[in-house]
C-alpha cells in the first residue's frame, strides 16, 4: 500500500534533548511537508521541501532543522532551542509542489515534553 | 496577506440534519480549495477540492462544497449526518507554486 509513515506515533521528551521524528512516504512525490497543529491553531508549516536536497523555512521553523537526502525520507528534528515543543506533529506530501496539489498526510507524532 | 477564515471553533447537530461548515479565504486570485477531515489523534484525509470548472464539488463520505466567488466562500455541506461524521474539519487553500494556508478548524459534535 502507498502511504505516508510517521514514527513514532508517541514520543517523550525531556527538556533540553533534541529528538527526531521521522517520515517515510512511498507515493513517489516530490513534495514533503512538516505542520505542527495546536488546538484551536489548526496546521502550522514549519518546512518543507520541494525536491531532494532542497528545503525552506515555513511560518514557525524557529528550534527545528530537517533534511532531504532522499526522495522518500524527510526527517525533522526537535531541538533543544524549541522552547514549547509539545504538540502534534504531521507530515505531508504530494505530487507536485508547484501546483498546491493534494497533499496526502501521516498518521503524526505526538510528542510530549516531560 | 493570504488566509483562510472558518468561522465556527465548534458545531453541534443531530444525527440525521444537515450540516453546512463554513470557510471563507482572502487571496488575490482565487485559490485551489480542498476541505480535510481529521479523526483524534490521525493525520488528516481529503474529503474534496476545488481547482476550477463546476462551482459545486463532490466528495467523499456524502459531502459537497459550494464555491462562491463572490462571497470567497468554499462552504462544505452533508445533508445527513451519521455519527461517523463527528471530527473536525479544516478548509484549506492555495495557490500555484505555494504554499497551502489552513483554517483553525471547525470541531462537529453529532448529537444521537
Amino acid at each position: 500500500d502507498g502511504g505516508i509513515t510517521q514514527s513514532p506515533k508517541y514520543l517523550f521528551r525531556k527538556e533540553g534533548q533534541n529528538v527526531t521524528l521521522s517520515c517515510e512516504q512511498n507515493l513517489n512525490h516530490d513534495a514533503m511537508y512538516w505542520y505542527r497543529q495546536d488546538p484551536g491553531q489548526g496546521l502550522r508549516l514549519i518546512y518543507y521541501s520541494q525536491i531532494v536536497n532542497d528545503f525552506q523555512k515555513g511560518d514557525i521553523a524557529e528550534g527545528y532543522s530537517v533534511s532531504r537526502e532522499k526522495k522518500e525520507s524527510f526527517p525533522l528534528t526537535v531541538t533543544s532551542a524549541q522552547k514549547n515543543p509539545t504538540a502534534f506533529y504531521l507530515c505531508a506530501s504530494s505530487i507536485d509542489p508547484g501546483s498546491a496539489a493534494e497533499a496526502f498526510f501521516g498518521q503524526g507524532t505526538r510528542l510530549t515534553v516531560v | 496577506a493570504q488566509s483562510v477564515t472558518q468561522p465556527d471553533i465548534h458545531i453541534t447537530v443531530s444525527e440525521g440534519a444537515s450540516l453546512e461548515l463554513r470557510c471563507n479565504y482572502s487571496y488575490g486570485a482565487t485559490p485551489y480549495l480542498f476541505w480535510y477531515v481529521q479523526s483524534p489523534g490521525q493525520g488528516l484525509q481529503l474529503l474534496l477540492k476545488y481547482f476550477s470548472g463546476d462551482t459545486l464539488v463532490q466528495g467523499i463520505k456524502g459531502f459537497e462544497a459550494e464555491f462562491k466567488r463572490s462571497q470567497s466562500s468554499f462552504n462544505l455541506r452533508k445533508p445527513s449526518v451519521h455519527w461517523s461524521d463527528a471530527a473536525e474539519y479544516f478548509c484549506a487553500a492555495g495557490l500555484y507554486g505555494n504554499k497551502l494556508v489552513f483554517g483553525a478548524g471547525t470541531i462537529l459534535r453529532v448529537k444521537s
